[in-house]
């Protein structure tokens, strides 16, 4: 079966560190996205890619990157982790023939201390 | 910019109830609408959509919601609760940009806690 995955589910990490969060997807999207699910917030778009090689920001962009060099991938870095970014990240990927409808992975918790 | 209000942050039903969650939009165009919920540890699942067409959506769970275009809202009801349905339950609105992707915003979610 098709199934949107990440890893790692948890991680705790020290301030100023690079982190790196994989999320790989075998549903064949081309649309990928990431959230960060914080209390009070909901889940706000963190970065979005279209396909391969492309990338977009979304509205807390600031402090993390994304790169797609295929279909199946798009890894969320945090250039230099900060107490802030202390949440629960989710993965999701979707496409014009699945309605739009996102399908979401099961989220990895970062702690960063 | 588009928007979504969940006006509750916190519903507690007795097993059996009626549950109707309440959700209201902000977006210039015609919206495309969702309804997600998450399990505690879990990721998100879709509940139902709504695209055009009929008003009243059936979803999964026997879940189903209306769009009333002239209140800006996408309720959630379902007519009898279960233990089982205690989750945090999102609204959301879809931007849809060129070619064929969709970004979502989500409202602040509701928590539904279902007492025996």
């Amino acid at each position: 079966d098709a199934e949107i995955t990440q890893s790692p589910r948890h991680k705790i990490t020290e301030t100023g560190r690079q982190v790196t969060l994989a999320c790989h997807q075998t549903w064949n999207h081309n649309n990928m996205f990431w959230y960060r699910q914080d209390l009070g917030h909901g889940l706000r778009l963190i970065h979005y890619s279209y396909g391969v090689q492309d990338t977009n920001k979304g509205e807390v962009s600031d402090g993390y990157s994304v790169s797609r060099s295929n279909t199946e991938d798009l890894p969320l870095t945090l250039e230099s982790a900060a107490s802030s970014q202390t949440s629960v990240y989710f993965c999701a990927s979707s496409d014009l023939a699945g309605g739009h409808e996102q399908y979401f992975g099961p989220g990895t918790r970062l702690t960063v201390t | 910019a588009q928007s979504v209000t969940q006006p509750d942050i916190h519903i507690t039903v007795s097993e059996g109830a009626s549950l109707e969650l309440r959700c209201n939009y902000s977006y210039g165009a015609t919206p495309y609408l969702f309804w997600y919920v998450q399990s505690p540890g879990q990721g998100l699942q879709l509940l139902l959509k709504y695209f055009s067409g009929d008003t009243l959506v059936q979803g999964i769970k026997g879940f189903e919601a209306e769009f009333k275009r002239s209140q800006s809202s996408f309720n959630l009801r379902k007519p009898s609760v279960h233990w089982s349905d205690a989750a945090e339950y999102f609204c959301a609105v879809g931007v849809f940009g060129t070619g064929t992707a969709s970004k979502l915003t989500f409202g602040t979610g509701t928590r539904l806690q279902v007492t025996l």
